[in-house]
């Protein structure tokens, strides 16, 4: 029978090559955005942040991207190692301390 | 820093018994964070502290399910009776100024048979 439950994206990727994980939010209004990654039997652990007055920003082997006019945020991974692989969550936090969190996505990485 | 500190990370009960979990914080964190986590409906925030006092508790399911922060470095999440249905992994998660990056603990696994 059909399984019950979030589907969640997948990505495979090759040791080494770029990721890309995007992700929709719903709410035009969310002015801070932020990316976290959880691996197996872990809690989620910040990634990278960004605030709805920038379009892009750069951490070490990250990228995020925004764009607003389609709600629409990405998180690009530079060279992808084994340890990247987890869940990634992205989160809008809507101007009240709530950040809400999308349903993730399953980045396993090929060596 | 030993980061937020969760117990017990794995708790199996049956239903209808009581079931209490236990947080620290980050020592300096002013707010505190209870979300649970399940395939359903992924992560959910049920309840929010800030300086322990409760501010947004429109997450929490049900008057089972009771928060308290009596003071700075400790917090319960309290479920009285449980329930098959509330089997979930919940965080607890502390940031210094809010909605910035939480910090979230390892989690406790709760099973209600």
């Amino acid at each position: 029978g059909e399984s019950v439950g979030l589907h969640l994206p997948t990505l495979s990727v090759q040791e080494g090559d770029n990721s890309i994980i995007n992700c929709a939010y719903s709410n035009s209004a969310s002015d801070y955005f932020i990316w976290y990654k959880q691996e197996s039997g872990k809690g989620p652990q910040f990634i990278i942040d960004i605030r709805s007055n920038m379009d892009k920003r750069q951490g070490q082997r990250v990228t995020v991207l925004l764009n607003k006019t389609v709600k629409h945020l990405s998180l690009q991974i530079a060279a992808t190692q084994p340890g990247d692989s987890a869940v990634y969550f992205c989160a809008e936090n809507r101007g009240d301390y709530k950040l809400s969190f999308g349903a993730g996505t399953t980045v396993t990485v090929r060596a | 820093d030993a980061g937020v500190i969760q117990s017990p990370r794995h708790e199996v009960t049956e239903m209808g018994q009581e079931v209490t979990l236990r947080c620290k914080p980050i020592s300096g964190h002013d707010y505190l964070f209870w979300y649970r986590q399940t395939m359903m409906r992924g992560l959910e925030l049920l309840i929010y502290f800030n300086n322990n006092v409760p501010i947004d508790d429109s997450g929490m399911p049900e008057d089972r399910f009771s928060a308290k922060m009596p003071n700075a470095s400790f917090s319960t999440l309290k479920i009285q009776p449980s329930e098959p249905r509330d089997s979930a992994v919940y965080f607890c998660a502390s940031t210094r100024q809010g909605p910035g990056e939480l910090f979230f603990g390892e989690g406790s696994r709760l099973t209600v048979l």
